[in-house]
């Protein structure tokens, strides 16, 4: 069945980089796009990337721009978000999630939680 | 601020009906289409309608959704103590080149 389950999540100071991973399963990953959303505690879901199937396009949510890059690996079914220059509002549990395209997110992971505090 | 705006709430008795809008603009909701997510209570989000009005498979068709310009509604009919959730309405926004999602609205089966 499909699976998305992410990593990397941890507590991080202000300033500082982390990489999240989604390993995927149950599907042919190559084939499709993906997301990236975060939900900060206690608040609505924020959308922060989308990356083609192929990686030939990559978009990023303005919140981010410029600190975040989202990247895949097609021969080890994984999704990665690089962050950098981390600030305490990007606290959130973040998901990975399949699209349908662009258009929709049709599976998503279970979430990894990153706290960015000193 | 969400550039999509629903309701904070809405309740109903069970076995009623509850609708939510999801009110955009041209450069969102007027010219992509809409998708539907609910989230229980600890749990990730869960896509309930997608391109605006088709329910993957395993949703009961309790849940329906809609789109007329620039706004979009969710309806859940027959309302169960298991429909209450957040539920959040989500579009790709062609100005920002990104996806969008509403503030969320909480439903509550009184």
């Amino acid at each position: 069945q499909v699976q998305l389950v992410e990593s990397g999540g941890g507590v991080v100071q202000p300033g500082g980089s982390l990489r999240l991973s989604c390993a995927v399963s149950g599907f042919t990953f190559s084939t499709y796009g993906f997301h990236w959303v975060r939900q900060a505690p206690a608040k609505g879901l924020e959308w922060v990337a989308y990356i083609h199937f192929d990686g030939s396009a990559k978009y990023y949510a303005d919140s981010v721009k410029g600190r975040f890059t989202i990247s895949r690996d097609n021969y080890n079914n994984t999704l990665y978000l690089q962050m950098n220059s981390l600030k305490p509002e990007d606290t959130a549990i973040y998901y990975c999630a399949r699209g349908g395209g662009y258009r929709y997110l049709e599976y998503w992971g279970q979430g990894t939680l990153v706290t960015v505090s000193s | 601020q969400s550039v999509l705006t629903q309701p904070p709430s809405v309740s109903a008795a069970p076995g009623q009906k509850v609708t939510i809008s999801c009110s955009g603009s041209s450069s969102n909701i007027g010219n992509n289409y809409v998708s539907w997510y609910q989230q229980l209570p600890g749990t990730a989000p869960k896509l309930l309608i997608y391109d605006n009005d088709k329910r993957p498979s395993g949703i009961p068709d309790r849940f329906s959704g809609s789109k007329s310009g620039t706004s979009a509604t969710l309806g859940i009919t027959g309302l169960q103590t298991g429909d209450e959730a957040d539920y959040y309405c989500e579009t790709w926004d062609s100005s920002l080149s990104g996806g969008v999602f509403g503030g969320g609205t909480k439903v509550t089966v009184l």
